[in-house]
């Protein structure tokens, strides 16, 4: 059971707009900032918005984030299948004295 | 741009202990925050700990720090001359099956990675 919770699916088609929810705590989420990751089949994760809404050099602006108290989202606009990945959550929490992740959301393009 | 090249045993028995060694090419070792993730087959992402040097490449006080859970197996060393650092985690079972992935943390207290070395499939 991870301490951030994400739906474990979503799904879209081509040129729709998606979003996944990642829902903490007083500890994590609503203390400090969220990052986002997109794993690819096979490969490492890499880090998709930083900061609960910066996207690092080279990151589309076709993806962006937010945060609100204790919950933070991913929204992805034009959603190409290449966007076809896991995405996961994460931030510090002050309760481990640790970085949380959430489970992860599988995202199918249709 | 930096580079991470992580290597290590990747069949272990139970008992024994992993030990895996990331180096990182094309940047600076000091100021960051030099993390082990680990990612069971199939399954989300787990913060293993890190370890910290100063702006000036020295280890930091109280320079590492690991997830409670692990429950004192691992040990995160580093070698400024290499440009290394390793992890070390005793007594496996069968629940440390997973792909090990070292990364570097931007700054502390905030679970931002980048970039990660490509992961290490670790097997017990």
């Amino acid at each position: 059971q991870s301490v951030l919770t994400q739906p474990p699916s979503a799904s879209g088609t081509p040129g729709q707009r998606v979003t996944i929810s990642c829902s903490g705590g007083g500890s994590n989420i609503g203390r400090h900032t969220v990052n986002w990751y997109q794993q690819l089949p096979g490969t490492a994760p890499k880090l998709l918005i930083y900061r609960n809404n910066q996207r690092p050099s080279g990151v589309p602006d076709r993806f962006s984030g937010s945060k609100s108290g204790t919950s933070a989202s991913l929204a992805i606009s034009g959603l190409q299948s290449e966007d076809e990945a896991d995405y996961y959550c994460a931030a510090w929490d002050d309760s481990l004295n640790g970085v949380v992740f959430g489970g992860g959301t599988k995202l199918t393009v249709l | 741009q930096v580079q991470l090249q992580q290597w290590g045993t990747g069949l272990l028995e139970p008992s024994e202990t992993l030990s895996l060694t990331c180096a990182v090419y094309g940047g600076s070792f000091s100021g960051f925050y030099w993390t082990w993730i680990r990612q069971p087959p199939g399954k989300g992402l787990e913060w293993i700990g890190e370890i910290n040097y100063d702006d000036w490449g020295n280890e930091s006080r109280n320079s590492t720090n690991y997830n409670p859970s692990l429950k004192s197996r691992a040990t995160i060393s580093g070698d400024t001359s290499k440009n290394q650092f390793s992890l070390k985690l005793s007594s496996v079972t069968a629940a440390d099956t997973a792909i090990y992935f070292c990364a570097r943390g931007i700054i502390r207290v905030s679970g931002r990675f980048d970039p990660w070395g490509h992961g290490t499939l670790v097997t017990v």
